[in-house]
């Protein structure tokens, strides 16, 4: 079973900032990570797909990158409503496994 | 657009029994495969069970195997988790989540959940 190491936990930016988030694979999953996001009570989105892929609808300021085991998700220009709860998937084998997410807080 | 709306959660005793539904729609619910994945409060996700479109296969996390029962009623446009022998472990908030495809590949859009707490 791969382990997706998630980081930070928690994090805190002024709109306009640079967000990074990381998710480590414990073994090589080449492009086989997706991300989400979530906001209190309502469903999770789908924003990245397979590492570097937006999922179309999400805006431009999100991507993602990274190969093998070092994955990123990037928010450019954060915005008040990127507040939220954000986590990886691995779905490059079995069973599909998540990170441990990361809660975005807006000043 | 897709909707996926979870029910039957609620507080049941350790030992108990409880079967959680998902109501679909938005999307020709007989085409593509299912999952559930449960969230434990204070933790991450973790993935629980799938089923495939047609209900031909289906696939546990070990954690809950021989305990837990995905199924699908594609007349009705629903998937099911029936859960026996619950644990406090399993208090989580349980989410029916759509794949992107027949068999399983990805979740592609996830429901608001429903609360499932073992307690006595």
């Amino acid at each position: 079973e791969t382990t997706l190491t998630q980081s930070p936990a928690f994090m805190s930016a002024t709109p306009g900032d640079k967000v990074n988030i990381s998710c480590k694979a414990s073994q090589d999953i080449d492009d086989d990570m997706n991300w989400y996001q979530q906001k209190p009570g309502e469903a999770a989105i789908f924003i990245i797909q397979e590492a570097t892929t937006l999922v179309p609808g999400i805006p431009p300021r999100f991507s993602g990158s990274g190969y093998g085991t070092d994955f990123t998700l990037t928010i450019n220009n954060i915005e008040s409503e990127d507040a939220a709860y954000y986590f990886c998937l691995q779905h490059d084998n079995f069973p599909p496994t998540f990170g441990g997410g990361t809660k975005v807080e807006i000043k | 657009q897709v909707q996926l709306v979870e029910s039957g959660g609620g507080v049941v005793q350790p030992g108990g029994s409880l079967r959680l539904s998902c109501a679909a729609s938005g999307f020709t619910f007989s085409s593509y495969g299912m999952h559930w994945v449960r969230q434990a409060p204070g933790k991450g996700l973790e993935w629980v069970a799938f089923i495939r479109y047609d209900g031909s296969n289906k696939y546990y996390a070990d954690s809950v195997k021989g305990r837990f029962t995905i199924s699908r009623d594609n007349s009705k446009n629903t998937l099911y988790l029936q859960m026996n022998s619950l644990r406090a472990e399993d208090t989580a908030v349980y989410y029916c989540a759509k794949d992107l495809r027949r068999s399983i590949t990805w979740v592609d859009y996830w429901g608001q959940g429903t609360l499932v707490t073992v307690s006595s």
